[in-house]
């Protein structure tokens, strides 16, 4: 029971351009959602959270946009950079517990 | 660097062998998890602890254990090994002044069963 989903394992963008992940979840008892950054060889690294009460948070580059009545979240990252490429996890939290449920990730490659 | 130590980096072993992985949290933070990221997955839950007791349980199989110890660091055993056990295993540690619930993670331990 896959509840955050990823469905585009890759991105490919253009070094400047925006770059626009996306993620979708099941379950509506998720308190807050998480991106994740991961390179290779290293632990997953925080990006940005919303709450599930807020439809967008914005920090510098990076802005997360919360629609829950489509059960869809997506991150924005304005302008692209090449060090920005990675594997980027999409996660919600089960507050009761603290644990988060990840996606399986997108790769992004930002060409320069 | 996360503050969350992992060893051994990297493990070999063989099927049916046994191997424990441990973690040492962020100075403070009371709160372990397990993650296992397998080829092409996400990471999946394995476990959490809270200051020494089981919080919550994920798709753990009866082969693994876990424990955390009373100066919090943790152990993640696995038994009786098989091929599909091989997988990045991943520790995060969170403290309780978070409220957005960020989990800092270790560098993980890369198990390679042959």
């Amino acid at each position: 029971d896959q509840q955050v989903k990823q469905n585009s394992p890759s991105l490919s963008v253009q070094e400047g351009r925006i770059s626009i992940l996306n993620c979708d979840y099941t379950n509506s008892m998720f308190d807050y959602f998480l991106w994740y950054k991961k390179y290779p060889a290293e632990g997953p690294t925080f990006l940005i959270s919303i709450s599930s009460i807020k439809d967008k948070n914005e920090d510098g580059r990076f802005t997360v946009f919360l629609n829950k009545s489509a059960k869809h979240l997506s991150l924005h990252i304005v302008p692209s950079q090449p060090g920005d490429s990675a594997v980027y996890f999409c996660a919600a939290r089960v507050g009761a517990t603290n644990k988060l449920i990840f996606g399986t990730g997108t790769l992004l490659a930002v060409q320069p | 660097d996360s503050g969350v130590t992992q060893t051994p980096k990297h493990l070999i072993t063989a099927t049916g062998q046994r191997v424990t992985l441990r973690c040492s949290p962020r100075s403070g933070d009371l709160s372990v998890y397990w993650y296992q990221q397998s080829l092409d997955q996400g990471l999946q839950f394995l476990i959490q602890y809270y200051n020494g007791e089981e919080r919550a349980k994920g798709n753990i199989l009866e082969r693994f254990s876990a424990q955390q110890f009373p100066d919090l660091h943790s152990e993640l055993n696995l038994s009786s090994l098989e091929l599909g056990d091989s997988a990045l295993y991943f520790c995060a540690s969170s403290g309780s002044g978070r409220p957005t619930g960020e989990l800092f993670f270790g560098e993980g331990s890369r198990l390679t069963v042959l």
